[in-house]
């Protein structure tokens, strides 16, 4: 099976401007969630989408906001970008069971606001 | 709530040599516990989980790590390193439950492995 894959690698913004970043989870996994990481920080969970409903949120501003697609595609959003929000942004998919909660991450998407 | 306290940040260690990277973490409720690893301009590669069972589980690599919930601990260890182990270790935790914390990692600070030659 494919991994989980993200798109673009690499963005560069400047402050004040709005960023959309797509994750396409392993083939058959349902859950996708997010996280921001930073060197301060460290990872940080931003929400989780499951069947297309956002069903947990992290501590994060409205400006962070996310979608699923019918196909278990998901895409974030952040909006009126500032210098702090230069990360890297990491997407995990998982296949939620009885027995299993097991994250399976992509390769990430770096962000860079100027 | 749970937290992940990753004891070192920084381990350097000789090639072949052993090596024991700690993990504490606090929970009110049981939980998964994993090891992740990240090598530079990657994201995270699963090397290990613990979700039920023995308390000894092994992972990618040679890697193992001991479930201790008295302790509540999770040291993930390898008897012998490479060069290639050299990468950022992440120690994380989820609630079992679901509920509030569907989908939801909370990760240590991680530790940076360091292998000489």
């Amino acid at each position: 099976k494919a991994g989980v894959t993200q798109t673009p690698r690499y963005l560069i913004k400047t402050r004040g401007q709005q960023v959309t970043l797509s994750c396409s989870p392993i083939s058959g996994h349902r859950s996708v969630s997010w996280y921001q990481q930073t060197p301060g920080q460290g990872l940080q969970f931003l929400f989780e989408y499951f069947s297309e409903t956002q069903r947990n949120k992290g501590n994060f501003p409205g400006r962070f906001s996310g979608r699923q697609f019918s196909n278990s595609r998901s895409e974030m959003n952040v909006s009126t970008l500032e210098l702090g929000d230069s990360a890297l942004y990491l997407c995990a998919s998982s296949n939620y069971g009885i027995f299993t909660d097991t994250q399976y991450f992509g390769p990430g998407t770096r962000l860079t606001v100027l | 709530a749970q937290s992940v306290t990753q004891l070192d940040s920084q381990v350097p260690v000789f090639e072949e040599a052993p090596v024991e990277l700690r993990c504490n973490y606090s929970s009110s409720v049981s939980v998964y516990l994993f090891w992740y690893v990240q090598y530079p301009n990657q994201g995270l590669q699963l090397l290990l989980k613990y979700l039920s069972g023995s308390t000894l589980v092994k992972g990618i690599n040679g890697f193992e790590a001991e479930f201790n919930k008295s302790q509540t601990s999770f040291h993930l260890r390898k008897p012998s390193v490479h060069i290639s182990d050299t990468a950022e270790y992440f120690c994380a935790v989820s609630e079992r439950a679901g509920g509030t914390s569907y989908g939801k990692l909370t990760f240590g600070q991680g530790t940076i492995l360091t292998v000489h030659p």
